[in-house]
This record gives C-alpha cells, sequence and structure tokens, in this order.
C-alpha cells in the first residue's frame, strides 16, 4: 500500500512568487491535513480537508490556501512569497474526518526555500 | 500560546537504557494523543498512541503512560537503541476539530552505543 505522495521534494522561490504544493494521500483516504514544520515554531496546523471541502484552519494568513479534489488529492497555495514561509511542509493522510482516534500518516515533505 | 508542552529538548541515553520524554497539555478537550517519530530528512511517523480513557499502553519497547489528573502524558523507550535516535513529537487533538494536531517542540533522542 502505497503511503503519502507530496510533489515535489524541493521547492526554491524568490520572495514575492507563488507556489503550489501537491499531496496524494494513502488511497482510500479522505481527509488531508497540511502543516507546517520551521525550526522556531515546530510543527504548525494549516488546514484540513474532507471531502472537498475545508473543515478546519489554522493561524496562518490568507496567502495560504488550499483545495482537495474529488479524488481526494490536495494542494496548497502560498502566494506573494516571503522569506519566513521557507519551510518543510508536511501533508497527513486520515481515514475520516471528525471520528476521533484517527491516525494521521505524513509525507516526507516538500523543503521549500524562499531566497 | 504552546497547547502541549515537551521536555526535555534534548535527551542522551546510553544503549540499553531508558529514554522518556514527558508531555503535559491544558485543554481537557483533547481525546487523542499520539507520538511521532521524525528521522532527518522525512516526514513524522506515527509511533504509537492512546486515548485518556486508558492509562497505559505498550507496543514492543515503547510504552505511553497518561495521567488524566496531572494532564500529563509521556513516552517510555525501554531498551534504547542507536537506531532510535531521532526527534519525537508529542501531539495531542479533538475529535470536534478533526485532523488538527497541536504539535509539542520536540524532543531529539541521542542513543550512545
Amino acid at each position: 500500500k502505497a503511503g503519502v505522495t507530496q510533489t515535489p521534494r524541493y521547492l526554491i522561490k524568490t520572495r514575492g512568487q507563488q507556489v503550489t504544493l501537491s499531496c496524494s494521500p494513502i488511497s482510500g483516504h479522505r481527509s488531508v491535513s497540511w502543516y507546517q514544520q520551521t525550526p522556531g515554531q515546530g510543527l504548525q496546523f494549516l488546514f484540513e480537508y474532507f471531502s472537498e471541502t475545508q473543515r478546519n484552519k489554522g493561524n496562518f494568513p490568507g496567502r495560504f490556501s488550499g483545495r482537495q479534489f474529488s479524488n481526494s488529492r490536495s494542494e496548497m497555495n502560498v502566494s506573494t512569497l516571503e522569506l519566513g514561509d521557507s519551510a518543510l511542509y508536511l501533508c497527513a493522510s486520515s481515514l475520516v474526518w471528525g471520528a476521533g482516534y484517527t491516525e494521521a500518516f505524513f509525507g516526507q515533505g516538500t523543503r521549500l526555500t524562499v531566497v | 500560546q504552546q497547547q502541549v508542552k515537551q521536555s526535555p529538548q534534548s535527551l542522551i541515553v546510553q544503549k540499553g537504557g531508558i529514554s522518556i520524554i514527558n508531555c503535559a497539555y491544558e485543554n481537557t478537550a483533547f481525546d487523542y494523543f499520539p507520538w511521532y517519530q521524525q528521522f532527518p530528512g522525512k516526514g513524522p511517523a506515527l509511533l504509537i498512541a492512546i486515548r485518556p480513557d486508558v492509562s497505559e499502553k505498550k507496543e514492543g519497547r515503547f510504552t505511553i503512560s497518561f495521567n488524566k489528573s496531572a494532564k500529563q502524558f509521556s513516552l517510555h523507550i525501554m531498551d534504547s537503541q542507536p537506531g532510535d535516535s531521532a526527534t519525537y513529537f508529542c501531539a495531542a487533538s479533538n475529535a470536534n476539530t478533526g485532523n488538527q494536531f497541536y504539535f509539542g517542540t520536540g524532543t531529539s533522542l541521542t542513543v550512545i552505543p
């Protein structure tokens, strides 16, 4: 069974540009969450999608957005990139939403560097 | 405000020893407490998880102890091995907010041969 696949693995972007990251969840999983990991702030929740709907959102500016497709694949977009957006962006896949005690499985992440 | 506080920040243990990592939380609505292990260049991997109606859960060399009244939980790694050297994160979530996890700040574990 394939795990969570995130593409690309590495990205270098210039300040002011925008970027789109992709996540394919485990087959059969319908919930996708996104996290930002930095040395200073640790792992922080961005948002979660289930059945193509955003279910909850973390405390990030509107420059961070996402969507989910009917096949459960998800993309996140960051517009007007800032140097502080440099981070490892992680996608987590879960079977359902809101059922409690649901295991979340992470991908290897996309390392974004903003220069 | 850090919803889940984790300590220590780093830990060095001899091979064969016991590694203990502690976490504390304030939100009594949390109802699921997983631990993740992360190696450099990799995403976090689910190690073991516990629910608040259980005081202890053991899987192989890994044990979670949970103290609901103290709002604390800990990870014990028995017979620590060099291959256990990684960063460990505790986390907490509430079913009402889906799979939104609040993570601790991480513990860098080094097991010396």
